[in-house]
């Protein structure tokens, strides 16, 4: 059973198209986060959700709208796609956002804007 | 705001031996959580290892250890007797300790190669 699971892997879109990408966790966690990992390989966090709240809203376009249905979801929904947002993009969940615990992450959505 | 550093973009190590990834970080907190993340080409997110500030023994993992220098932000990574399988990226990572936010903040990461 994969722990937090992202879909899709992969993703080829033109400019100007609108995206999603979902992400399940099935650990009974609290926290979950999407993290963006760029062409250079930097990590840097996105958003952060505490069962269904926002906590955390990096200073990221607003075409970037994260939507937590329940707190096993968190999916990320990308308006006008712009090829500066390709990258891949990482669902991680941990149980409560404490540093004693750990984050899993997602196998990340590689996203390719032509 | 916090800030971590690994200055060694690319390392090579031959197998079985040992090798050392460097991490600085900057903070004005007392109380943060320092972790490695492993990233194989497989693109999969591997916790490592994890270093609480407030702890002054060393974390270690099998054949991983960390040498955390709290005074000079330091906290290297230590692996032994390495193994091909070790092939990755290793990103350091500093998480505060207040606020139970959970964001980590990542380095650069160090591309890791294991020679036969």
């Amino acid at each position: 059973d994969t722990a937090v699971s992202q879909t899709p892997k992969y993703l080829v879109t033109q400019m100007g198209n609108d995206k999603s990408i979902k992400c399940e966790q099935n650990l009974g966690h609290d926290t979950m986060y999407w993290y963006k990992q760029d062409s250079k390989k930097f990590l840097k966090i996105m958003f952060s959700y505490n069962n269904k709240e926002l906590i955390i809203n990096e200073t990221v376009p607003n075409r970037f709208s994260p939507k937590s249905p329940d707190k096993a979801h968190l999916n990320l929904h990308i308006n006008s796609l712009e090829l500066g947002d390709s990258a891949v993009y990482f669902c991680a969940s941990s149980p409560n956002g404490m540093g004693n615990t750990e984050a899993f992450f997602g196998q990340g959505t590689r996203l390719t804007v032509v | 705001a916090q800030t971590v550093t690994q200055s060694q973009p690319e390392m090579s190590v031959q197998e079985a031996e040992t090798v050392t990834l460097s991490c600085t970080y900057d903070t004005s907190e007392s109380n943060y959580y320092l972790f490695w993340y492993k990233q194989p080409p497989s693109r999969q997110m591997i916790l490592v290892i994890r270093q609480e500030a407030y702890k002054q023994q060393n974390a270690t993992e099998n054949r991983f250890s960390v040498n955390f220098q709290k005074a000079a932000k330091s906290f290297s990574l230590k692996i032994s007797d390495s193994q091909l399988g070790d092939t990755a990226m290793y990103f350091c990572a500093f998480m505060n300790g207040s606020g139970n936010t959970g964001k980590l903040i990542f380095g650069q990461g160090t591309t890791l190669q294991v020679k036969p």
